[in-house]
């Protein structure tokens, strides 16, 4: 199995922060991944797919980039509804597999 | 709008088997991709179980592969999960969803709100 990696498992922001999280793969996985948002109680939400692509209704704030093994999700400003989990996720091969996840917490 | 919907016992009781149904509207699952389940235990992360492809074909997580059965009913529009011989390992919050498919891009874009199931006797 592929593993996903992330980092931070957790961070704290302000509104308006600017904000990275990294998903690393143990081995290339093309451009075959996809970020989700996650909310207390709710089903994970597409956000980002095939690396970058953002996803219908989506708002611009969320990008994504890398390739191969290396991979970012960005937050260019932090906005009230956007703290939440956020999950990686590779499906070039089966079996799909997560990151652990990343929590974003109000500062 | 394509809405996918879980249904099934919230308890199961050890050594049975777990069954949930997904059902579709807004789209044919007749017509393209994948169609699966992933389950999410309390606090933890998303573990992918399986999907089914609209021919019939399956792929499975190897880890539950020889507890698993995924199967489709195209006449109803819906699919379903058989998961054996559950342990508490298994209690988890189930989610179907779609695999989406297309030239470069594989993503589950659209999740049903997902099933708590607890087994426990």
């Amino acid at each position: 199995d592929i593993q996903m990696t992330q980092s931070p498992s957790s961070l704290s922001a302000s509104v308006g922060d600017r904000v990275t999280i990294t998903c690393r793969a143990s081995q290339s996985i093309s451009r075959y991944l996809n970020w989700y948002q996650q909310k207390p109680g709710k089903a994970p939400k597409l956000l980002i797919y095939a690396a970058s692509n953002l996803q219908s209704g989506v708002p611009s704030r969320f990008s994504g980039s890398g390739s191969g093994t290396e991979f970012t999700l960005t937050i260019a400003s932090l906005q009230p509804e956007d703290f939440a989990t956020y999950h990686c996720q590779q499906s070039v091969s089966v079996p799909w597999t997560f990151g652990q996840g990343t929590k974003v917490e109000i500062k | 709008q394509v809405q996918l919907q879980e249904s099934g016992p919230g308890l199961v009781k050890p050594s049975e088997t777990l069954s949930l149904t997904c059902a579709v509207s807004g789209f044919s699952i007749s017509n393209v991709h994948y169609w699966g389940w992933i389950r999410q235990p309390p606090g933890k992360g998303l573990e992918w179980i399986g999907a089914i492809h609209h021919s019939g074909s399956t792929n499975y997580n190897p880890s539950l592969k020889s507890r698993v059965t995924i199967s489709g009913d195209t006449s109803k529009n819906y699919f379903s999960l058989k998961l054996s011989s559950v342990t508490a390992a298994d209690t988890a919050i189930y989610y179907c969803a779609r695999h989406y498919y297309d030239s470069g891009t594989r993503t589950v874009d659209i999740w049903g709100q997902g099933t708590m199931v607890t087994v426990s006797s």
